[in-house]
């Protein structure tokens, strides 16, 4: 069965500072993998995915992700983190229908001044 | 285009009543998902409908629970009875059939609370 661990419950990152959020996945076959970012009293929003070719993707507002197969992972990172960044971020894998995701319990970003 | 839509954008009722959620997906888009989240168990899907046809209703929690899709612009969730542990946000989203981007578009949800 798909399964998405994503270890860090909470992360505090000053602003102008990198992040990396961490994200492991399991999944039998080539998985498809997602990060969605959620703003308080908000949906989810797509940041990037991965579905084959460049292990390394870009996605919005800045955001980059890389695809470590050795690894099982899929960890997002962002260069330089601005207050607005402050969110809960969510990581998904789905199966190749690409029906049916499922998210990992998410990371809440805190961002100081 | 409006996105997907959802109403009531909060709900509070007392247990044992019957609760109906809403939503309407973006036109165009054949899929749609019915989420739950909460602090202890995150974000769980609960069904799936694709043309309208439910295919996977596995995460529906119990028979308390049901969805319907009359048509591919709209979609409800009832609940009967409610119980205090239905109290969450649920999420809708749709995807375009067809489309390359396999993008899930969510709603900004109802939080319903069961007293």
């Amino acid at each position: 069965a798909q399964s998405v661990t994503q270890p860090d419950i909470h992360i505090t990152v000053s602003e102008g500072a990198s992040l990396e959020l961490r994200c492991n996945y399991s999944y039998g076959a080539t998985p498809y993998l997602f990060w969605y970012v959620q703003s308080p009293g908000q949906g989810l929003q797509l940041l990037l995915k991965y579905f084959s070719g460049d292990t390394l993707v870009q996605g919005i507002k800045g955001f980059e992700a890389e695809f470590k197969r050795s690894q099982s992972s899929f960890n997002l990172r962002k260069p330089s983190v601005h207050w607005s960044d402050a969110a809960e971020y969510f990581c998904a894998v789905g199966n190749t229908g690409f029906q049916k995701l499922v998210f990992g319990t998410g990371t809440r970003l805190l961002v100081s001044p | 285009d409006a996105g997907v839509i959802q109403s009531p954008r909060h709900e509070v009722t007392e247990m044992g009543q019957e609760v109906t959620l809403r939503c309407k997906p973006i036109s165009g888009h054949n899929s749609l998902f019915w989420y739950r989240q909460t602090m202890m168990r995150g974000l769980e899907l609960l069904i799936y409908f694709n043309n309208n046809v439910p295919i996977d209703d596995s995460g529906m929690p119990e028979d308390r629970f049901s969805a319907k899709m009359p048509n591919a612009s709209f979609s409800t969730l009832k609940i009967q009875p409610s119980e205090p542990r239905d109290s969450a946000v649920y999420f809708c989203a749709s995807i375009a059939a067809g489309g390359r981007s396999y993008e899930q578009f969510f709603g900004p949800g109802t939080r319903l609370t069961v007293l």
